[in-house]
């Protein structure tokens, strides 16, 4: 059964570092989306991409967050530097094209000490 | 502003008990509802999803309903499991434009007892 790969499950970084994760979708899915969930929290959106172009990214935090989707399959999600406030789960998700269901990842695990 | 409430926040019964969570949203127009199970430390898995017409569905033993006119949906499960432990969320979108984007709500937990 086709599923959304994220890499990696936990990451555990030191403030003021650099951290990526990365996010394969289901094959033929052309809209991609990050979320950051905090614990106890329902997922929040960061950025959705309908193929290599952003489409929202209302709610990124640009000054330390990007992301790209250079060819319009695999992405990353980079955060620097890091602070103790970005700790959370960060789930990738993707869906046919906007308006169908949306498949979750097994989103990373991001610690920040 | 677009909102999705689910309550309670959280709840714990006893295996084989039924229960039922619920799920009020402001989100308009409306283009469908989904429930989601997401275990701990996993993402979340679509278990239903609900558009503006149906108002009953299920899948095993679980049952969502959906009532459009006071915009309230819940997921009613049944003869609990110690599996069933999970969060649930409530999942609305839009439609057209921003309001295409997915609402969440904040889950409701719910841990199952032996």
């Amino acid at each position: 059964e086709a599923e959304v790969a994220q890499s990696p499950r936990y990451k555990i970084t030191e403030k003021s570092q650099a951290v990526a994760f990365w996010c394969d979708p289901i094959s033929g899915h052309a809209t991609l989306y990050w979320y950051r969930q905090i614990l106890g929290q329902g997922p929040e959106l960061l950025v959705q991409f309908q193929d290599e172009s952003v489409v929202d990214d209302s709610q990124l935090p640009k000054d330390r967050f990007s992301a790209e989707r250079l060819k319009g399959v695999d992405s990353t999600l980079k955060i620097q530097p890091a602070e103790l406030g970005d700790s959370a789960m960060y789930l990738c998700a993707s869906s046919l094209n906007e308006a169908n269901e949306a498949f979750f990842g097994q989103g990373t695990r991001l610690t920040v000490v | 502003k677009n909102q999705v409430e689910q309550s309670p926040q959280s709840l714990i019964i006893l295996e084989g008990k039924n229960c039922t969570l619920q799920c009020n949203y402001t989100v308009s127009p409306f283009s469908n509802l989904r429930w989601y199970k997401q275990d701990t430390g996993r993402g979340p898995v679509s278990l239903t999803i609900m558009t503006f017409s149906e108002n009953t569905k299920s899948n095993r033993r679980y049952t969502a309903t959906l009532d459009a006119d006071t915009k309230q949906s819940s997921l009613h499960i049944t003869a609990s499991q110690l599996s069933d432990s999970a969060s649930y969320i409530c999942v609305v979108r839009g439609y057209g434009g921003s309001q295409g984007n997915l609402i969440f709500g904040k889950g409701t937990k719910l841990s199952v007892k032996p």
